[in-house]
């Protein structure tokens, strides 16, 4: 399996763009996790999906922040529009399920908003 | 809500010795999970070892072990023999395996930890 896949891997984008950065879990995970890492607040957990529904999205900053499942196999991270402190690096996780212990990780998207 | 509190943020170790790396918790739960994970400069994350809380043996995976005291809300990374490819961002992180937490990482705030050769 090719694991868990995010790009771009790197975005580079000025103030008030929208951007959008892709996931596709690895085959047969139920679950996927949108995480963001930044030197400040460290790796916290943004929303998760668990059979493509939206559990919890309590960790979504603000409105300008929205994630989509549209399948099993894909997703979507959203910010319209982007501000110079929505830079960090995003991962992607996925989970086969909940009775399962590791979360995989994608290699993460850097993204820098000038 | 669960915390996960690191409380080095660097350490440094010579190559071939042992280091230990710190990790408190605070749950009100008594089943969970807790992990290690590494993060190195390419920024993949990657599970070291995992410990049950129901499980009082410590885990082992090779040169990595955990001393793992529940009653403390203790969960420390001991790297034996350090190796130069152990030269990362070590993060702590638990999960609850109740209700609909039950899915997420919570993580702490990571170590890095360098090796001199």
């Amino acid at each position: 399996d090719a694991g868990v896949i995010q790009s771009p891997r790197h975005e580079v984008t000025e103030m008030g763009q929208e951007v959008t950065l892709r996931c596709k879990p690895i085959s047969g995970h139920n679950s996927l996790f949108w995480y963001r890492q930044t030197m400040m607040r460290g790796l916290e957990l943004l929303i998760y999906f668990n059979n493509n529904v939206p559990i919890d999205d309590s960790g979504m900053p603000e409105d300008r922040f929205s994630a989509k499942m549209p399948n099993a196999s894909f997703s979507t991270l959203k910010i319209q529009p982007s501000e110079p402190r929505d830079s960090a690096v995003y991962f992607c996780a996925s989970l086969r399920d909940r009775h399962d212990y590791e979360q995989y990780f994608g290699p993460g998207t850097r993204l820098t908003v000038t | 809500a669960q915390t996960v509190t690191q409380s080095q943020p660097e350490m440094s170790v010579q190559e071939a010795e042992t280091v230990t790396l710190s990790c408190t918790y605070d749950t009100s739960e008594s089943d969970y999970y807790l992990f290690w994970y590494k993060q190195p400069p390419s920024r993949q994350m990657i599970l070291v070892i995992r410990q049950e809380a129901y499980k009082q043996q410590n885990a082992t995976e090779n040169r990595f072990s955990v001393n793992f005291q529940k009653a403390a809300k203790s969960f420390s990374l001991k790297i034996s023999d350090s190796q130069l490819g152990d030269a990362a961002m070590y993060f702590c992180a638990y999960r609850t395996l109740t209700g609909a937490g039950s899915y997420q990482l919570t993580f702490g705030k990571g170590t890095k930890l360098s090796v001199i050769p």
